[in-house]
């Protein structure tokens, strides 16, 4: 298996607070992804990373912030967390763009109360 | 832009039954396409991939083939199993630095 670790894995939070989500991998990939999946819609594409500081938006980017100050870190930031952010999160990591394999995480469940 | 189309569910099945989930895509250029498979508490799984124009991808019993005549990269098992119960997603790995997912087929089989 892919070495990518997710943090937390469960969290509750309130409405209107700040919540920061890792991405944790060991394989040095250069290619990083924060997915949410919702009924209904797959998963949607919030930002990713093509490497370190280098970052860009997604499909549903708005809300969300992120960060990558190392290969093997990628941070997902909700500024004021609101219910619609409710959802499963997912990381994945790739060493090629696109065409090749992703590996993805275990995933986040956020609810937002 | 890229888009694929995926075929709504739920499915639910019999086991040794055929299963076709029928997935399209829209895309400039020669795009890789994938089936990923999630199943029940984990992140998804690579299932199969085809990279080119009449590839067959093949797992665990699973096929695929790449008709870039129809567009379409449609997921076949001839005799599914209680353990194939999951979420089918099928992706497309175009021009754009990411994939693109359609949006999941649950499977559910009967023993």
């Amino acid at each position: 298996d892919a070495g990518i670790t997710q943090s937390p894995r469960h969290k509750v939070t309130e409405t209107g607070t700040p919540v920061t989500l890792r991405c944790h991998q060991t394989e040095n990939h250069r290619y990083m992804y924060w997915y949410r999946q919702d009924p209904g819609h797959g998963l949607r594409l919030i930002h990713y990373s093509y490497g370190v500081k280098d970052t860009d938006k997604g499909e549903v980017s708005d809300g969300y912030s992120v960060s990558r100050s190392k290969t093997e870190d990628f941070l997902l930031t909700l500024e004021s967390a609101t219910s619609s952010q409710t959802s499963v999160y997912f990381c994945a990591i790739s060493d090629r763009a696109g065409d090749t394999e992703a590996f993805f995480g275990q995933g986040t469940r956020l609810t937002v109360v | 832009g890229d888009s694929v189309t995926q075929m709504e569910g739920p499915v639910t099945l019999s086991e040794e039954a055929f299963l076709t989930i029928n997935c399209t895509y829209t895309a400039t250029g020669y795009p890789s396409l994938f089936w990923y498979v999630q199943y029940p508490g984990e992140g998804l799984q690579l299932l199969l991939k085809a990279t080119k124009a009449d590839d067959k991808g093949s797992n665990k019993g699973f096929e695929a083939t790449y008709r870039k005549e129809t567009t379409s990269f449609h997921l076949e098992k001839g005799s599914v199993q209680v353990s194939d119960s999951a979420v089918y997603f099928c992706a497309l790995g175009g021009s754009a630095r990411q994939l693109t997912f359609g949006s999941g087929t649950q499977l559910t089989v009967l023993p």
